[in-house]
């Protein structure tokens, strides 16, 4: 069966430091991959996506992700966070040949002050 | 433009009974799909309707059931409720489907006592 992998399901970090969140997936067809994160109190929002092209993808709020398909992962990543990043991510996987998107459980994000 | 709504916000309902939850979707987005999210099992894809037509569906029991109006407009409703059916119910709507670019709204409530 088709899974999504997020390895921390949380993870508490100081402002200035180095993301990265871990996702892996299990389907060997085509993919669409996403980012989702939701911050306290608002919606789920769309940070990134891969579709097709360069596997390093850029998002908002300085977030990117790298597509390794021989991996099937999709990390996030982002060089240094600030408080404001604290929140909940997921990711997801669409998978092209059934069209059925699964998401991961999430990881919850605590930046300290 | 407004976002994705969900009424009602808040639920309670006893084992047994049936729920109707309603979404109305970004102006000018056809696709409307829906998502259970609990704190054990993430987000769970429930169905995806484009253009009152039910596209896709995830591994949930007959229970549950949707359906979307010609206004994109969309319903869900869970018969015969049980406990584990608690859980905050999302609706994200998209303007073309196929889970690009889906716009969350803040989801509704539902606790089954």
């Amino acid at each position: 069966a088709q899974s999504v992998s997020q390895h921390n399901h949380h993870v508490i970090l100081s402002e200035a430091a180095s993301l990265e969140l871990g996702c892996n997936y299990s389907y060997g067809g085509t993919v669409n991959l996403f980012w989702y994160v939701q911050y306290p109190g608002q919606h789920l929002q769309l940070l990134l996506k891969y579709f097709s092209g360069d596997p390093l993808v850029k998002g908002i709020k300085g977030f990117e992700a790298e597509f390794i398909k021989s991996k099937f992962s999709f990390n996030l990543r982002k060089p240094s966070v600030q408080w404001s990043d604290t929140a909940e991510y997921f990711c997801a996987v669409n998978a092209l040949r059934d069209d059925k998107i699964i998401f991961g459980k999430g990881t919850r994000l605590h930046i300290l002050p | 433009k407004a976002g994705v709504t969900q009424t009602p916000r808040y639920l309670i309902k006893t084992r047994g009974q049936q729920v109707t939850l309603s979404c109305s979707p970004i102006s000018g987005h056809r696709s409307v799909s829906w998502y259970q999210q609990t704190p054990g099992q993430g987000l769970q894809f429930l169905f995806e309707y484009f253009s009152e037509t039910q596209r896709n569906k995830g591994n949930f029991p007959g229970r549950f059931s949707g359906r979307q109006f010609s206004n994109s407009r969309s319903e869900m409703n869970v018969s015969t409720l049980e406990l584990g059916d608690s859980a905050l119910y999302l609706c994200a709507s998209s303007p073309s489907g196929s889970y690009n670019e889906q716009f969350f709204g803040p989801g509704t409530r539902l606790t089954v006592l």
